[in-house]
């Protein structure tokens, strides 16, 4: 059972469309992120929800928006894609928002525009 | 602000024989957390091992252990023993009370036969 998956793994889309990743943690866990990778391995996280309230909102785009139906769900659209949004996007969740806590992250969605 | 620090873009070193990648950090929080991460070529980050600040004994798993200078503000990840399946990217990360977690920018391993 994969605790942390994400959907689509991979996704080749043009320039200007939308699209989304789908994540679900079957932990339990309350919080759950969005981190994006770019092509130096650099990570930057983009998103935190705590029990489906935001609670990190990083200098993102307004293109991205996430939505979180529930505290095991939390989703990413994307708007007018760019060939900048090509990266690794990986959701995850730990147990809550405190420090110190094990972050456990999905297999990511690597997303390329073209 | 807090900082983390890899100064090892790369590393590579033979099977068998073993690693050590540097991470020091900057922070004036006295209570905080440490890890390291580790991402093979499949992408996904798995955590190697945390270390509490508060705890004076380095934090050790199986192969990998750290040697964690508070004073000095250094967190090095030693991996013992190295196998091939170790080539991964390594991630440095700090957490405070009331701060994100703040990442390194990754040390590449490459683990030769």
């Amino acid at each position: 059972d994969t605790a942390v998956s994400q959907t689509p793994k991979y996704l080749v889309t043009q320039m200007g469309n939308d699209k989304s990743i789908k994540c679900e943690q079957n932990l339990g866990h309350d919080t759950m992120y969005w981190y994006k990778q770019d092509s130096k391995k650099f990570l930057k996280i983009m998103f935190s929800y705590n029990n489906k309230e935001l609670i990190i909102n990083e200098t993102v785009p307004n293109r991205f928006s996430p939505k979180s139906p529930d505290k095991a769900h939390l989703n990413l659209h994307i708007n007018s894609l760019e060939l900048g949004d090509s990266a690794v996007y990986f959701c995850a969740s730990s147990q809550d928002w405190y420090s110190g806590n094990t972050i456990y992250f999905g297999e990511g969605s690597w997303l390329t525009v073209v | 602000a807090q900082t983390v620090t890899q100064s090892q873009p790369e590393m590579s070193v033979q099977e068998a024989e073993t690693v050590t990648l540097s991470c020091t950090y900057d922070t004036s929080e006295s209570n905080y957390y440490l890890f390291w991460y580790k991402q093979p070529p499949s992408r996904q980050m798995i955590l190697v091992i945390r270390q509490e600040a508060y705890k004076q004994q380095n934090a050790t798993e199986n192969r990998f252990s750290v040697n964690f200078q508070k004073a000095a503000k250094s967190f090095s990840l030693k991996i013992s023993d190295s196998q091939l399946g170790d080539t991964a990217m390594y991630f440095c990360a700090f957490s405070a009370l009331g701060y994100q977690l703040i990442w390194g920018a990754g040390t590449k391993l490459i683990i030769k036969p």
